[in-house]
């Protein structure tokens, strides 16, 4: 079955820690996407990658790092420069990026700091 | 630059009944898509739906269908026969070439279904 998967669910951060949050998809997309999703709140982007190791900031790139070193993987690592970085983390992808494309989500990672 | 306007907070609706979300846009682009998706309680975002600027019909997907009148830009989701697992939040977005394809999201709409 071909799909987006997160890991973990849950994810607990204590003061100044770097924490990284995992994305794989086995779509054979070349475009990823990171986008944070605060309580009520829309998707803010925070990175993209078109393409294996490039990726661009997004809205909200201040306090995270990404890298996209495999077509399949793009993790997030949430900084301690991040200093509020309680939210929920969704991934996503398209075939391109380059068009009028349908992006697919991951299930999301819930981050909370202790 | 794009927008997405979701007015609408919050919809309820009956068991059966169908329900309409409100989605405006605005680019300057001729050519764009614009999606819905579906976030339940989980959290997942689900793609419920996409219409092209240049397709001439509304889209339909099942239950699903989108209303799309682009003189007004505005491209409703119309729910029909709503059903209890339906109760989620509705998100609108918008690609464009303006904006790299990078899609712009709308704030969201929550919608109740009552038995």
């Amino acid at each position: 079955d071909g799909g987006i998967t997160q890991s973990p669910k849950y994810l607990f951060r204590k003061e100044g820690q770097n924490v990284t949050l995992s994305c794989e998809q086995n779509l054979n997309h070349d475009a990823m996407y990171w986008y944070r999703q605060d309580p009520g709140q829309g998707l803010r982007l925070i990175y993209y990658s078109q393409i294996v190791n490039d990726f661009q900031k997004g809205d909200i790139a201040e306090g995270y790092s990404v890298s996209r070193e495999k077509k399949e993987s793009f993790p997030l690592t949430v900084t301690s420069a991040q200093k509020n970085p309680t939210a929920f983390y969704l991934c996503a992808s398209t075939t391109t990026g380059g068009g009028l494309e349908t992006q697919y989500f991951g299930p999301g990672t819930r981050l909370l700091v202790l | 630059a794009q927008k997405i306007t979701q007015t609408q907070p919050g919809m309820f609706v009956q068991e059966k009944e169908a329900v309409t979300l409100d989605c405006t846009y605005d680019t300057s682009d001729q050519s764009y898509g614009l999606f819905w998706y579906k976030q339940p309680s989980s959290g997942e975002m689900i793609f419920l739906i996409y219409q092209g600027s240049y397709d001439e019909q509304n889209a339909t997907e099942g239950r699903y269908s989108l209303n799309f009148q682009k003189a007004r830009k505005s491209a409703n989701l119309v729910i029909s026969a709503s059903q209890l697992g339906d109760s989620a939040m509705y998100f609108c977005a918008m690609v464009a070439s303006g904006g790299s394809y990078i899609p712009t999201f709308g704030r969201g709409t929550s919608l109740i279904v009552h038995p």
